[in-house]
């Protein structure tokens, strides 16, 4: 059964400074790894999509890597803003579309 | 592109009653689509997959009795919360698949 694990569970960070968000799996035999942004008591927004081929995507100030054989993807975002405040979702892919999720990374950036 | 709706967007009912929850894409077809639950502070978690045209498939633990899925047409998947009692209060989101998973944005259920 695939686990998906996501540190740190709450980040509180000034604005401006950059953000990193950590994703590991225990099952390297993936499809794709998706980011999402969830704000409180809202559904779920796509960030980032990844492939199981590909190494990272980028859109704007967002940043996600993947390692499938350490099982590992990390999440950058620049030049944080307080707009960015939300809980941020890894979910990993089966080859049948079926989503394993994170527990999430609750981001708080200050004004 | 890629919308999918949810209807309620919250609900609140007594014990021992149905509600029905209805997931729609909107701009496209989805031959699959997932329900999730989700409790405070906590993550998604698969309640069940729901083809078109056949019967869905609950992930463990769920009970198939209680939260009935009916998936008529490739754009409307329906759960309903049968005799509803206060743990079943949580937050419900669905997605449509057509290669990634497009999320609806979710129904509060509060069981009184």
């Amino acid at each position: 059964k695939q686990e998906v694990t996501q540190i740190p569970a709450a980040l509180s960070v000034p604005e401006g400074e950059n953000l990193v968000l950590n994703c590991s799996f225990t099952d390297s035999a993936i499809y794709n790894l998706q980011w999402f942004r969830q704000d409180p008591g809202k559904g779920l927004t796509s960030l980032l999509l990844i492939q199981s081929s590909q190494r990272e995507q980028t859109s704007g100030r967002l940043n996600a890597s993947l390692d499938k054989s350490s099982g590992r993807s990390t999440l950058y975002i620049a030049a944080s803003q307080p707009g960015d405040s939300a809980t941020y979702l890894c979910a990993v892919a089966r080859d049948d579309y079926k989503l394993s999720f994170g527990a999430g990374t609750t981001v708080t950036v200050r004004a | 592109g890629a919308v999918v709706s949810q209807h309620p967007s919250w609900v609140i009912c007594k014990s021992g009653t149905s509600v029905k929850i209805e997931c729609r894409s909107l701009d496209f077809q989805a031959t699959t689509m997932f329900w999730y639950r989700q409790f405070p502070k906590q993550s998604l978690m698969l309640m069940a997959t729901s083809n078109e045209g056949s019967k869905a498939t609950y992930e463990q633990g769920v009970e198939k009795d209680k939260f009935l899925i009916n998936h008529a047409s490739l754009t409307l998947s329906t759960l309903t919360v049968t005799s509803a009692h206060p743990e079943d209060s949580s937050f419900y989101i669905c997605s449509a698949s057509v290669l990634e998973q497009y999320f609806g944005p979710g129904t509060r259920l509060t069981v009184t």
